[in-house]
Order: C-alpha cells, then sequence, then structure tokens
C-alpha cells in the first residue's frame, strides 16, 4: 500500500486479556516505530526497529508489552493481560532513515485505539 | 520528566491571520526539531523540520525558528487557513537517535 497501515482500527477489550496489533510499513522502509498516545498526553516512544539490528526496547512501559518484526515488514504489538491504563491509541510509523537524515521522516498510520474496560 | 513541552493546549486565530505555536525543551542534547500536523481519527503528518544549525526554515506558509540558547522554537502560519485546523506537535531528536521525542500537541482552530 501507498501509507502505513494498521489494524484493527478500533480495539474494545476486558482487563486481563491479550490483545495483538498489527502494523503494515510502507514497503522499502527499513525503520519502524510504535508510539502511543494516551488521552491529553503527547506521543509516547515505545520501540524502534531498524532492518536486522537488535530493537530498542527501551521506551516498553512493563514487561505486559511486546513487539516483533518480520524482516523489513510487518510488526505487531502485543499487550499482556491487558489493564486500564494501557487505553490509548498506538501508533506505528516507518521511515527510510534515523530522525535528522534525509529521508528519516517518519511516516504514521492512522493508529489502532484501543480501550480497556 | 517532560523534554519537550507545548505549554498551550489550544489556539484560535482568525483566517488570514498569523497563527504562531511555540515549543519549548529541556535537552540540550538534541539537534534536530520536526513539526508534525494531527487532524482527528488520522496519524500525524510531517510538517517542517529545522536542524541546530539552522536558525530558521521556510516553506510555504509554514516557518520554523529555533533560539537554541533559550531552547525554544516556534512554528508560524502564514495566513492560516481554515484547513490548518489541527493539533500540531513539536518533537526533537540527537543526532544519531531514532527516537523522537514528542511534546503534547497545541490545538489550533482557525475560525472562518
Amino acid at each position: 500500500g501507498a501509507g502505513v497501515s494498521q489494524s484493527p482500527s478500533n480495539k474494545v477489550t476486558e482487563k486481563g486479556k491479550d490483545v495483538e496489533l498489527r502494523c503494515d510499513p510502507i514497503s522499502g522502509h527499513t525503520a519502524l516505530y510504535w508510539y502511543r498516545q494516551r488521552l491529553g498526553q503527547g506521543l509516547e516512544f515505545l520501540i524502534y526497529f531498524q532492518g536486522n539490528s537488535a530493537p530498542d526496547k527501551s521506551g516498553l512501559p512493563s514487561d505486559r508489552f511486546s513487539a516483533e518484526r518480520t524482516g523489513e515488514s510487518v510488526s505487531t504489538l502485543t499487550i499482556q493481560r491487558t489493564q486500564q491504563e494501557d487505553s490509548a491509541v498506538y501508533l506505528c510509523a516507518s521511515s527510510l532513515q534515523r530522525p535528522g537524515l534525509t529521508g528519516g521522516e517518519l511516516f504514521f498510520g492512522e493508529g489502532s485505539r484501543l480501550t480497556v474496560l | 520528566d517532560q523534554q519537550v513541552k507545548q505549554n498551550s493546549p489550544s489556539l484560535s486565530v482568525q483566517e488570514g491571520r498569523i497563527s504562531i505555536l511555540n515549543c519549548d525543551y529541556t535537552n540540550s542534547m538534541f539537534d534536530y526539531f520536526l513539526w508534525y500536523k494531527k487532524y482527528p481519527a488520522e496519524g500525524p503528518t510531517f510538517l517542517i523540520s529545522i536542524s541546530s544549525i539552522k536558525d530558521k526554515n521556510e516553506d510555504g506558509r509554514f516557518t520554523v525558528f529555533l533560539n537554541k540558547s533559550a531552547k525554544h522554537l516556534s512554528l508560524h502560519i502564514v495566513p492560516s487557513q481554515p484547513g490548518d485546523s489541527a493539533v500540531y506537535f513539536c518533537a526533537g531528536t540527537q543526532g544519531g537517535s531514532e527516537k523522537l521525542v514528542f511534546g503534547k500537541g497545541t490545538k489550533l482552530t482557525v475560525n472562518p
């Protein structure tokens, strides 16, 4: 596709359930990011993938959060035993380069809105 | 610690006037800054950026100013149009880092 695609666009789940969010980056983009935006907050960095390098997981808020990426394509963000504070819009972005370099602008998907009841 | 601060949650201006959105940062290692625009139910889209070696970058109606000594940047939109109504996020990053640190955003409303 032409842009970053995320699914599902909306997910309502019960506290304690596991959820999986999917991201299809722009073809050819080697870098992939997950951010989340909680209500009234800015975009919070979660995890970064670059090619075959080990991902930067420094933003994951707890060990209930994990993410995988298949090569330079699809990524899934998994949240286990969801809590109400996990409610947020989860945004995926991809880029050709690191920010600050030509082509380093992040292209975001529309996000997956997660509501934990 | 909030490294990027957008202290005005909202701003309202008349069509045709100038919109000025402000952003402050605390991390002196940041050397590249970006502005993103976000419409409801859409992902943020890149708007304009500036490197710390510059103090101004212009792209059409959009100009970003950087004051390194004050750790302050601003986005000017002239003239403002109703289609500019959106949430604007400021972000900073340190050279070589993959992470963008975002502010909380400022909601701009341009009234016809």
